[in-house]
């Protein structure tokens, strides 16, 4: 069975700081992994994916994960944060082959000026 | 990456009604997924509807509750069926992309149980 953690439900950085959203993944098999995210009163958007090809994944909006599987981890980064990234962040997991997603818990982000 | 509509995009609803959620996708798809995002949490899987077959129901979730239909391969309904406070939630309609790598999902429905 697929599980994911993210540490914090709860993260704030400065505008222009370094933004690292934190993802821990349990799975048996290889997984595929992604980020989206969710502005206020939308639905989800994918903002990367990583499905077995290159380790570092960049995406939409400047940001970039690492799949590093002796850490299990799928940490999202943005080297300069802007007021338009403040939104829920979800890591996602899902089995290849498997029709399901499992989402991690969400990750609040807020940007300070 | 697929177009999905959903309405309506929220509605406040008395307890005991029902209400019925539309999902309309711009393309052909074999799968269809419907999602529950309770306030401040994440999303949980309530059921994968497939065209020309019942709907699988997670653990936790049953048809008479949500009921799930899929005349088509462009089109599910999930009902909410007497709803409860507890029901209130964000609904969100989901499809595999290409490949059946990531999903895309819908807008979501706001509802609020009053």
């Amino acid at each position: 069975a697929q599980s994911v953690t993210q540490l914090g439900s709860h993260v704030s950085v400065s505008e222009g700081a370094l933004v690292l959203l934190r993802c821990n993944y349990s799975s048996s098999v290889p997984p595929y992994l992604f980020w989206y995210v969710q502005y206020p009163n939308q639905g989800l958007q994918l903002l990367l994916k990583y499905t077995s090809a290159a380790t570092l994944v960049k995406g939409i909006n400047g940001f970039e994960a690492e799949f590093k599987k002796s850490e299990t981890s799928f940490h999202l980064t943005k080297p300069s944060a802007h007021m338009s990234d403040a939104a829920e962040y979800f890591c996602a997991v899902k089995a290849q082959g498997a029709q399901k997603l499992v989402f991690g818990q969400g990750t609040r982000l807020t940007i300070n000026p | 990456s697929a177009v999905i509509s959903q309405k309506p995009s929220r509605d406040i609803c008395q307890r005991g009604t029902s209400l019925t959620i539309q999902c309309q996708v711009d393309s052909q798809v074999t799968m269809m997924f419907w999602y529950r995002q309770q306030p401040g949490q994440s999303l949980t899987l309530i059921a994968t509807a497939n065209q020309g077959s019942e709907a699988t129901y997670e653990s936790g979730f049953v048809i008479d509750k949500f009921p799930i239909s899929r005349p088509n391969l462009t089109f599910s309904t999930l009902t909410v069926s007497n709803m409860s406070p507890e029901d209130s939630s964000i609904y969100l309609c989901s499809v595999p992309g290409r490949g059946n790598t990531e999903a895309f999902f819908g807008q979501g429905t706001r509802l609020t149980v009053v």
